[in-house]
């Protein structure tokens, strides 16, 4: 099993280009998640889905847009992107209980930079 | 605002001694509260996961206790090791999820 994958590991964008961020997960998991991660500040939740067909906002998601594609996959849009958009993006896939999300699996990161 | 809060210190110590990581969370109840382990480069990896109705959860070398009273959670490697290295995180999940900032931990052989 991979896990959790993501696509590309690494961008350089210029202010004012789009980009989707590709996420998949072979766990079978229902929920799924997508965080940045800045020094200083910790992960921060952008956009989550809890379910295949339903995504919600995190504490961060101005600038983002979502997709949950099928239960496997999850995109991530930056639609202009900005410098304050330079960061570590991570996507994650859990299951859900009653009190939120399990454990989550991570994916290995994509290093955007946006110039 | 709600949030989880770590000791953004780092934290160094002695091979063979008890490493004690506090995450302390205000405005909120999580349901709860998960440690996890992140390498530089690297994402996130779940080592344990203490539920608000439980006040301790071991596995291994690690130990969680989840104090509602005091609105916090220490997390404990026994007989640490250098390959113990690295930032812990600590996040706690309810309606909305957070994740504390880390603290770095440094085991000197």
């Amino acid at each position: 099993n991979a896990g959790v994958t993501q696509t590309p590991k690494f961008q350089v964008l210029k202010t004012g280009q789009s980009m989707t961020l590709q996420c998949a997960q072979d766990m079978n998991h229902n929920s799924m998640y997508w965080y940045r991660q800045d020094p200083g500040m910790g992960l921060r939740l952008i956009y989550y889905s809890a379910s295949e067909g339903t995504t919600d906002k995190g504490e961060v998601p101005n600038g983002y847009n979502v997709s949950r594609l099928n239960k496997r996959e999850f995109s991530l849009r930056l639609e202009s992107a900005a410098p304050s958009q330079t960061s570590v993006y991570f996507c994650a896939s859990s299951e859900w209980a009653s009190g939120g999300p399990l454990e989550q699996f991570f994916g290995p990161g994509t290093r955007l930079t946006v110039l | 605002s709600q949030k989880i809060e770590q000791n953004s210190e780092a934290l160094n110590i002695q091979e063979g001694k008890t490493a004690t990581l506090t995450c302390n969370y205000t405005n909120y109840s999580p349901a709860y509260l998960q440690w996890y382990r992140q390498d530089p480069g690297r994402g996130p990896v779940f080592l344990l996961l203490i539920r608000e109705n439980e006040k301790e959860k071991r596995k291994e070398r690690l130990k969680v206790t989840f104090d509602t009273t005091l609105k916090q959670s220490l997390f404990h490697i026994t007989a640490s090791q250098p390959a113990d290295s690295a930032t812990y995180l600590c996040v706690g999940t309810g309606n909305q999820f957070y994740f504390g900032t880390g603290t770095s931990l440094t085991v000197i052989p």
